[in-house]
C-alpha cells in the first residue's frame, strides 16, 4: 500500500497563473479529503468528496478554486489565477468513508506563487 | 460552528521528562477526536482515534485522554525522546466530514 500519493510536491508559480495538484487516494477508499497548511492559518478544510460525488466545500475560496473527483483513483485541485497568498502546502487526505473512519494524509504539495 | 483551541503552541522538555498537549472544543455533538505528529517536512501521522466519553489510551510512548464532560482531550508523551519532536495536531470529526484541527504544539526534545 503506497498510501495517498501527491504530485507535484512542488510547485512554482507567477501570480496569475493556474496550478493543478493531483492526489491519488488510497485503493478502496472512498472519501477525499483537501486541506490547506500555513503558518498563519493551520490546517484549513477545503473540501470532500465521497464515491467521487462533491459533498462540501464550504472551506473553498469560492473564485479561482475549483476540485473534481473524475474516477475513484485520482482528485484534482485547481487554482486559477493564483496569488501570493495562495501559497501553502496542501494536503490530501483519504478514509474508507465510513462515519468516524480515520483519514490518511499524503506528503502534500507545497505550491509557491511568486 | 465547532471551534478547536490547543495549547500551548510551544513546548520545550528535556529528553525523559514529560510533554502535556491539551485541546478544547465546543460542540458537545463533536464525537470522534483524533491526535496526529508532524515531523519537519513530513505529512501528517495519525497517533491515535478516540471516542469513548472519559478514556485514557496508551500507546507507544504516549498517554490520550479524553474527557466529554470537560470537552478536553489531552495527549502526554511520556519519557520524551528526541525523536518526539514534531508538531502535533488534535482533530475533531463530527461525523464523517471534515477534521477540525486544533492550531498545533510544536514539541522540542533536547538531550
Amino acid at each position: 500500500n503506497a498510501g495517498v500519493i501527491q504530485t507535484p510536491r512542488h510547485k512554482v508559480t507567477g501570480k496569475g497563473q493556474e496550478a493543478t495538484l493531483w492526489c491519488e487516494p488510497i485503493s478502496g477508499h472512498s472519501a477525499v479529503f483537501w486541506y490547506r497548511q500555513t503558518i498563519v492559518q493551520g490546517l484549513e478544510f477545503l473540501t470532500y468528496f465521497r464515491n467521487q460525488a462533491p459533498i462540501d466545500d464550504s472551506g473553498m475560496p469560492k473564485e479561482r478554486f475549483s476540485a473534481q473527483m473524475p474516477n475513484q483513483s485520482h482528485s484534482t485541485l485547481k487554482i486559477q489565477s493564483t496569488q501570493p497568498q495562495d501559497s501553502a502546502v496542501y494536503l490530501c487526505a483519504s478514509s474508507p468513508g465510513t462515519d468516524y473512519a480515520e483519514q490518511f494524509f499524503g506528503p502534500g504539495t507545497r505550491l509557491t506563487v511568486l | 460552528g465547532e471551534q478547536v483551541e490547543q495549547r500551548p503552541p510551544h513546548l520545550s522538555v528535556r529528553e525523559g521528562d514529560s510533554a502535556f498537549i491539551t485541546c478544547t472544543y465546543t460542540d458537545p455533538n463533536s464525537y470522534y477526536f483524533f491526535w496526529y505528529k508532524q515531523e519537519p517536512g513530513a505529512s501528517l501521522q495519525l497517533l491515535m482515534k478516540v471516542f469513548s466519553s472519559t478514556e485514557i489510551n496508551e500507546g507507544q510512548g504516549f498517554t490520550v485522554l479524553l474527557n466529554k464532560k470537560d470537552k478536553r482531550l489531552s495527549l502526554n508523551l511520556t519519557a520524551a525522546h528526541p525523536g518526539d519532536s514534531a508538531a502535533y495536531f488534535c482533530a475533531v470529526d463530527q461525523g464523517g466530514r471534515a477534521l477540525i484541527f486544533g492550531t498545533g504544539t510544536t514539541v522540542s526534545v533536547s538531550p
